[in-house]
């Protein structure tokens, strides 16, 4: 059981905007900690994709977008491609649990 | 450009001790503002924080792993390195140590990860 709740799969077709949600609690994202998020290819070491909310790193396209209200965080990608198709992960930090926690990961399947 | 290679044994045994070591490229891990950490994720799972530390020995640990985990570091070797004590099969994992930025805890630069597997 994650800290941080995603859902465990969101698909799109190939040009539609998908969003994921991550929520969080009042020790953490409710708290005023900042919501990062991750791409995993399959095989591969975790990517940021976001950082701080809702900044995108370089190289990062900008059909990718992060916000952040209250308890929970979202991550929208519009303009589906199939090299999308990844697991996403949410990160906090935890007040109460003093350290960084993981949302359980949400697989994006391009249909 | 930085770069973080994973490197230690890929098989232990059930109640040893896993070792492993994160060694940096590319830049100085003492040079700057950063936290140098450790993530772990088991088969088919998610990712799990194990700890994190700055290149003058400040450690932060997660509260779940605390009592069986040491994060290190050798300024000199310009690397940082993980111990997980007594070790069982749930602790089978891709370990990958990763640069955590400074001020909200990001991991922007990822090593490309190894596969520990407990087992007798």
């Amino acid at each position: 059981q994650s800290v941080l709740t995603q859902p465990p799969s969101v698909s799109g077709a190939p040009g539609q905007r998908v969003t994921i949600s991550c929520t969080g609690s009042s020790s953490n994202i409710g708290a005023g900690s900042d919501v990062h998020w991750y791409q995993q290819l399959p095989g591969a070491a975790p990517k940021l994709l976001i950082y701080g909310n809702s900044n995108r790193p370089s190289g990062v396209p900008d059909r990718v977008s992060g916000s952040k209200s209250g308890t929970s965080a979202s991550l929208a990608i519009t303009g589906l491609q199939a090299e999308d198709e990844a697991n996403y992960y949410c990160q906090s930090y935890d007040s109460s649990l003093s350290g960084v926690v993981f949302g359980g990961g949400t697989k994006l399947t391009v249909l | 450009q930085l770069q973080l290679q994973e490197s230690g044994p890929g098989l232990v045994k059930p109640s040893e001790t896993l070792s492993l070591t994160c060694t940096v490229s590319g830049g100085s891990i003492s040079r700057s503002s950063y936290y140098w950490g450790w993530i772990r994720q088991p088969p088919g799972k998610g990712l799990e924080w194990i700890g994190s530390i700055y290149y003058s020995g400040s450690t932060h640990y997660n509260p779940s792993l605390k009592s069986r985990v040491t994060i290190s570091v050798d300024t000199s070797k310009n690397q940082f390195s993980l111990k997980v004590s007594s070790v069982t099969a749930a602790d089978t994992a891709v370990y990958y140590c990763a640069r955590q930025t400074p001020g909200n805890d990001a991991f922007d630069i990822w090593g490309q990860g190894t596969m520990v597997t407990v087992s007798s």
